[in-house]
């Protein structure tokens, strides 16, 4: 079935650090791909997303590029700050099969300062 | 824009009592979802709804779970009874689809959900 696997955490880093969190998939069909941040005490919400192959997405200096060759979706930033520090979950969901979203485990980020 | 309300936010339940959550989406969004998320895990659809219509079921343990989306709008999720396994974080989501059914590109909005411990 349709799964995402994202890179173990925590991932710790120092700010102004590079960032990148793995995520590769498997699908049916041809999805489309999302990354979603959780910040402390709030509710999901959505970073970036790219919905064919070869797409970035980026938002807040973060981006991603759909690589249909290796079936992947990492997330880079260039100098990662505190406020950075969140929970993130890469996601798809795959044509006709009614939008509902499935999510890798999550991958926390803390970032000292 | 209002975002997706949720209540209550916490709630702590002993085994085999019931519980519900309340979801109010944002306006005009016709597509409203269910998710758990269990600790450390990602979250995991358990109910679609397009407008009062239920889209997919098929991950809702329905001999203890049932869901309504009266009217298209509100909705709520109802566990009767709980078990400790129960315990997670119930989020809501909802999108304004270009299809019936929803898109897979569709942005999906997320309340921030009701944290539910079952003792």
């Amino acid at each position: 079935g349709d799964s995402v696997t994202q890179m173990e955490g925590p991932v710790t880093l120092s700010e102004e650090a590079f960032l990148t969190i793995n995520c590769t998939y498997t699908a049916t069909g041809y999805p489309s791909l999302f990354w979603y941040v959780q910040y402390p005490g709030e509710g999901l919400q959505l970073l970036l997303k790219a919905t064919k192959a070869d797409d970035k997405g980026s938002n807040k200096g973060f981006e991603a590029t759909y690589r249909k060759e290796t079936t992947s979706f990492h997330l880079e930033k260039g100098s990662v700050q505190v406020s950075d520090s969140a929970v993130y979950f890469c996601a798809l969901s795959v044509a006709g099969n009614t939008g509902k979203l499935i999510f890798g485990q999550g991958t926390t980020l803390q970032v000292k300062p | 824009e209002a975002g997706v309300a949720q209540s209550p936010r916490y709630k702590i339940i002993e085994k085999r009592q019931s519980v519900a959550f309340w979801c109010n989406p944002i306006s005009g969004h016709a597509t409203l979802y269910w998710y758990q998320q269990i600790l450390g895990q990602g979250p995991k659809l358990l109910i679609q709804f397009q407008n009062n219509g239920v889209v997919d079921d098929s991950q809702l343990p329905k001999d203890r779970f049932s869901a309504e989306r009266l009217k298209g709008v509100d909705s709520t999720l109802k566990i009767q009874p709980a078990k400790l396994e129960d315990s997670a974080v119930y989020l809501c989501a909802s999108s304004f689809p270009r299809v019936s059914g929803g898109t897979p590109g569709e942005t999906q909005y997320f309340g921030p959900g009701t944290r539910l411990l079952v003792l």
